[in-house]
Formats: C-alpha cells, sequence, structure tokens
C-alpha cells in the first residue's frame, strides 16, 4: 500500500513565525502536491512538483514555498504564518497522471 | 473561478436507497475525472474513475456516470451504507498537464439508518 506521512497531525503557530511541514511518501512517486482544505473552497493546490529539485505553482501560492531535495520528501514552507493561512493542509503523491495518494492532513491554527 | 463545481454542501439519504452526488465543470481541456472520498481527521481516498471518452464506469456499489455535452458527472451509490457518510470530492485532470488534478468543493454524504 502506498503511505503518505505527514510530519503533524496538529500544529499551532504564532503569527509572523516560519513554519514548516513535512511530507514523506514510500512508493518513489516522481509527483508531488500540497493542498489545502477550507470549508466551502474544497481542495486548492498550493505547489507542486514533478521531480526533485523541481516545483511549480499551485492556484494559491502566495505567502507559501515548498523544497523538494530528496524523491520522497516535500516541504511546505510558511515564510511568515498569519491567521489567514488557518487551514488544514493536505500533501499527496502519485505517479503518471491518474489518482494522487493523499496523508492524513495537518490541522495548522495560526494565533 | 471555479472550473469544478459541486452544488450541493450536503445530502441525506437512507440507508438502502441510492444517492446521487453531482459535479459541473466548465472547462472543455478536462480528460480524466475522479472521485475521492474524505472521512473526518483523514486525508482523501481514491474512490473511482472516468475517462472522457467514456461515459459509465462501475465498481461494486459505486457507478459514474459522464455526460460530456453538459459538462456533467455524477456519482451513484446503491445501496447506500452507514459507513458511506463521509464528504465526497469530484476532481478533474487537465489534457497535458500531468498530474495536476482540479477539485470541487465537496458534498457531505450523511447515510442514515
Amino acid at each position: 500500500d502506498v503511505k503518505v506521512t505527514q510530519s503533524s497531525r496538529y500544529l499551532v503557530k504564532r503569527t509572523g513565525e516560519k513554519v514548516f511541514l513535512e511530507c514523506v511518501q514510500d512508493m518513489d512517486h516522481e509527483n508531488m502536491f500540497w493542498y489545502r482544505q477550507d470549508p466551502g473552497l474544497g481542495l486548492r493546490l498550493i505547489y507542486f512538483s514533478y521531480d526533485v529539485k523541481m516545483k511549480e505553482k499551485g492556484d494559491i501560492p502566495e505567502g507559501y514555498s515548498v523544497s523538494r531535495e530528496k524523491k520522497e520528501r516535500f516541504s511546505l514552507i510558511l515564510e511568515s504564518a498569519s491567521t489567514n493561512q488557518t487551514s488544514m493542509y493536505l500533501c499527496a503523491s502519485g505517479a503518471g497522471v491518474y489518482e494522487q495518494y493523499f496523508g492524513p492532513g495537518t490541522r495548522l491554527t495560526v494565533t | 473561478d471555479q472550473q469544478v463545481k459541486q452544488n450541493s454542501p450536503s445530502l441525506s439519504v437512507q440507508e438502502g436507497r441510492i444517492s446521487i452526488l453531482n459535479c459541473d465543470y466548465t472547462n472543455s481541456m478536462f480528460d480524466y475525472f475522479l472521485w475521492y472520498k474524505k472521512y473526518p481527521a483523514e486525508g482523501p481516498t481514491f474512490l473511482i474513475s472516468i475517462s472522457s471518452i467514456k461515459d459509465k464506469n462501475e465498481d461494486g456499489r459505486f457507478t459514474v456516470f459522464l455526460n460530456k455535452s453538459a459538462k456533467h458527472l455524477s456519482l451513484h451509490i446503491v445501496p447506500s451504507q452507514p459507513g458511506d457518510s463521509a464528504v465526497y470530492f469530484c476532481a478533474a485532470r487537465i489534457y497535458n498537464q500531468g498530474g495536476k488534478l482540479i477539485f470541487g468543493q465537496g458534498t457531505e454524504l450523511s447515510v442514515k439508518p
């Protein structure tokens, strides 16, 4: 079975802090994705990566950056956390062009 | 600009009856559609998919129908079970943009015993 793990299930940070969310997949997938889920808005793509050291902006990249130094690991960075970044963050991985496999999510609260 | 829309935020169905979840899209370049199911405090899990060259795909109790002329797809669950209670997301892939998916807002299904 594909396993996608995220470093934290719940996280509370203060406004202005730098936040790192880590995602690791064990299936050697080329593609990795970061989404945020908000009520009434569904899943919105923040950034994605098709290969090591490669990244592309999704639909809502503002306020975020990413890093992919190894194939299995994709990190999402909030340079200076703000309250409007309080959300559920979901990481996914996939091979080729079909379904994506999601991690359990990180519920981030910024106070 | 919401390219994939699920206009019903919630749906309540009696156990044993049919659940029909709907999804509309605007982009003619979508060539593959997927449904995901999400329980609270878990990540979404893949349920069923359909290529744009087909109009129906069936997997056990789950059937997805695609009407390209209407830019509409639906997920049918028959018979519905209480364990089906979850949020269902419709997603679409744009031709020639690799694995990137566009998701709808989700529909929360509640199946009552």
